[in-house]
C-alpha cells in the first residue's frame, strides 16, 4: 500500500543513548518532514527536507539531526537522548504543491 | 509567522447533533488552511483544505469547514455527529519556506460524541 512507513513503532531509551528513527515514502513526493507530538502542544516541526539533498531546521531542532538519504528516505537521529525527547514522532511527505501531507503512523519514544 | 489557534481543548456533543470545532488563524498573505483528524494510536488523516474559491469547503466523512476572512476563522462543522467521529482534530496553516510547504498545527481539539 502506498504511504509513509516509520520504524520502529515503539522504543525505550536510556538517557544518553542514541538512536535513529527511519522513514520511507513510496509516493514519489519531493518533500519530507519530521514532527513531534506532545500533549497540549499539537505537532511541532523538527526538521524538513524540501527535496533530495536539502534539509532545514524547523521549530524545535535542538538535540536532533536528520539525513535525507535519497528521495524516498528521511531519517531522524537522536545523538544523546534526554527525557525531554519523550514524545510521539511523526514523519510526513508532500508533493511540490503541498496541498496535503501524508503521515506515517508514528514512533512512540520513551527516554528514561 | 503563520499560526493557528484552537481555543477549545475539548468539545462534547450528543450523537445526531451538529458539531463545530473552532480554529482561528494568523497569516501574512493568502491563507492555505487544513483540517486533520487523529484516531487513537494512529497518524493524522487529511479531512479538507481551503486554498481559494468558495468559502464553504467540503471534505471527507461528511465534514465541511467555513472560511471567514473577516473573522480569520476556519471552523470545522458537521450537520449530524456520529460516535465514530470521536477523535482529536487539528487545524493547520501552510507556510512555504525554502522550497518546502511546512504545516503549522494548532494544539488540537478532542471531540467526544456522546451516544
Amino acid at each position: 500500500n502506498a504511504g509513509v512507513t516509520q520504524t520502529p513503532k515503539f522504543q525505550v531509551l536510556k538517557t544518553g543513548q542514541s538512536m535513529t528513527l527511519q522513514c520511507a515514502q513510496d509516493m514519489n513526493h519531493n518533500s519530507m518532514y519530521w514532527y513531534r507530538q506532545d500533549p497540549g502542544m499539537g505537532l511541532r516541526l523538527i526538521y524538513y527536507s524540501a527535496s533530495e539533498g536539502t534539509t532545514d531546521k524547523g521549530e524545535v531542532p535542538n538535540g536532533y539531526n536528520v539525513s535525507r538519504l535519497n528521495k524516498r528516505e528521511f531519517s531522524l537521529r537522536l545523538e544523546s537522548a534526554a527525557p525531554s525527547q519523550t514524545s510521539v514522532y511523526f514523519c510526513a511527505s508532500s508533493d511540490w504543491v503541498g496541498y496535503g501531507y501524508t503521515f506515517g503512523s508514528g514512533t512512540r519514544l520513551t527516554v528514561v | 509567522a503563520q499560526s493557528v489557534a484552537q481555543p477549545e481543548d475539548q468539545v462534547n456533543v450528543a450523537e445526531g447533533n451538529p458539531l463545530t470545532v473552532k480554529c482561528t488563524y494568523s497569516v501574512s498573505g493568502n491563507p492555505y488552511l487544513f483540517w486533520y483528524v487523529q484516531y487513537p494510536n494512529r497518524g493524522l488523516q487529511f479531512l479538507l483544505k481551503y486554498i481559494t474559491g468558495d468559502n464553504l469547503v467540503k471534505g471527507s466523512y461528511g465534514f465541511e469547514a467555513e472560511f471567514n476572512k473577516s473573522q480569520t476563522s476556519f471552523h470545522l462543522k458537521k450537520p449530524s455527529a456520529l460516535v465514530s467521529d470521536s477523535a482529536l482534530y487539528f487545524c493547520a496553516v501552510r507556510e512555504r519556506k525554502s522550497g518546502a510547504n511546512n504545516l503549522f498545527f494548532g494544539t488540537g481539539t478532542r471531540l467526544t460524541v456522546i451516544p
